[in-house]
C-alpha cells in the first residue's frame, strides 16, 4: 500500500531540546517537503528536497533542519533556535516535475512544554 | 511576487445553498493551481485542478486569467463539504504556494 508516513502523531518538547520528526514514502517520489500549518496562516513551506542529497529552504527555514540521504525519507529537525515551535507539521511527496499535486502525509503535532 | 489570497476566513452556508470560496492569486506566467481539502481528522487531500477542468463532489472552479482568480464553486452544499480548503499555486520552483485557508461550515 504505497503512501506517505509521518511519525510519531503527537510529540513532545521540552523547551531547549532539538526533536527529529519522521517522513518515509513509499511512492517512488523525487521530492518531498515540510510545511507547517497553523490556524489561520495556511501551509507554509519550510523546507523541501527535489533530489538526494538536495534541499533548499523555504519561507521559513530558520531553526529548522533537515536532510535527504534517501529518496523515501526526509525527517525535519526542529531546533532549539526555533522560537515557535508548536505547530503541526505536514510532510508532503510529489513526482518531479510534479504531476498531479502533492501526497501529504498525517501530520505530527509538536508542542513545546 | 508569487502569492495566494483567500479572503475568507470562514463561511457558513445552510444546506442546499450556492457555495463560492474565493481564491485570488498573483504570478508572472501561466499558474497552475489547485483545490485541496481538509475534512476534519483527515488528511489534506487533492479536491480538483484547474488543468483537468473536471468536477469533484460537484465542485467545479474556473481559472479566470483576466481576474487572477480561481474559485470554488458548488451549486447545493452538503452537510459533509464542512472542511478546510486550501487554494495552491505551483511555484516557479515546483513548490505548491497555498493560501491561508477557508473553512466551510454547511449547517443543516
Amino acid at each position: 500500500d504505497g503512501g506517505i508516513t509521518q511519525s510519531p502523531k503527537y510529540l513532545f518538547r521540552k523547551e531547549g531540546q532539538n526533536v527529529t520528526l519522521s517522513c518515509e514514502q513509499n511512492l517512488n517520489h523525487d521530492a518531498m517537503y515540510w510545511y507547517r500549518q497553523d490556524p489561520g496562516q495556511g501551509l507554509r513551506l519550510i523546507y523541501y528536497s527535489q533530489i538526494v542529497n538536495d534541499f533548499q529552504k523555504g519561507d521559513i527555514a530558520e531553526g529548522y533542519s533537515v536532510s535527504r540521504e534517501k529518496k523515501e525519507s526526509f525527517p525535519l529537525t526542529v531546533t532549539s533556535a526555533q522560537k515557535n515551535p508548536t505547530a503541526f507539521y505536514l510532510c508532503a511527496s510529489s513526482t518531479t516535475p510534479p504531476g498531479v499535486g502533492y501526497t501529504f502525509g498525517s501530520g505530527t503535532r509538536l508542542t513545546v512544554v | 511576487a508569487q502569492r495566494v489570497t483567500q479572503p475568507e476566513k470562514l463561511l457558513s452556508v445552510f444546506k442546499g445553498a450556492p457555495v463560492e470560496l474565493k481564491c485570488n492569486y498573483s504570478y508572472s506566467g501561466s499558474p497552475e493551481l489547485f483545490w485541496y481539502v481538509q475534512y476534519s481528522r483527515q488528511r489534506l487531500q487533492l479536491l480538483l485542478r484547474h488543468i483537468s477542468r473536471e468536477s469533484i463532489k460537484g465542485f467545479t472552479a474556473d481559472l479566470n486569467k483576466g481576474e487572477t482568480s480561481f474559485h470554488l464553486k458548488k451549486p447545493f452544499a452538503q452537510e459533509e463539504d464542512s472542511a478546510m480548503y486550501y487554494c495552491a499555486l505551483r511555484g516557479s520552483q515546483g513548490n505548491l504556494i497555498f493560501g491561508k485557508g477557508t473553512k466551510l461550515s454547511v449547517k443543516p
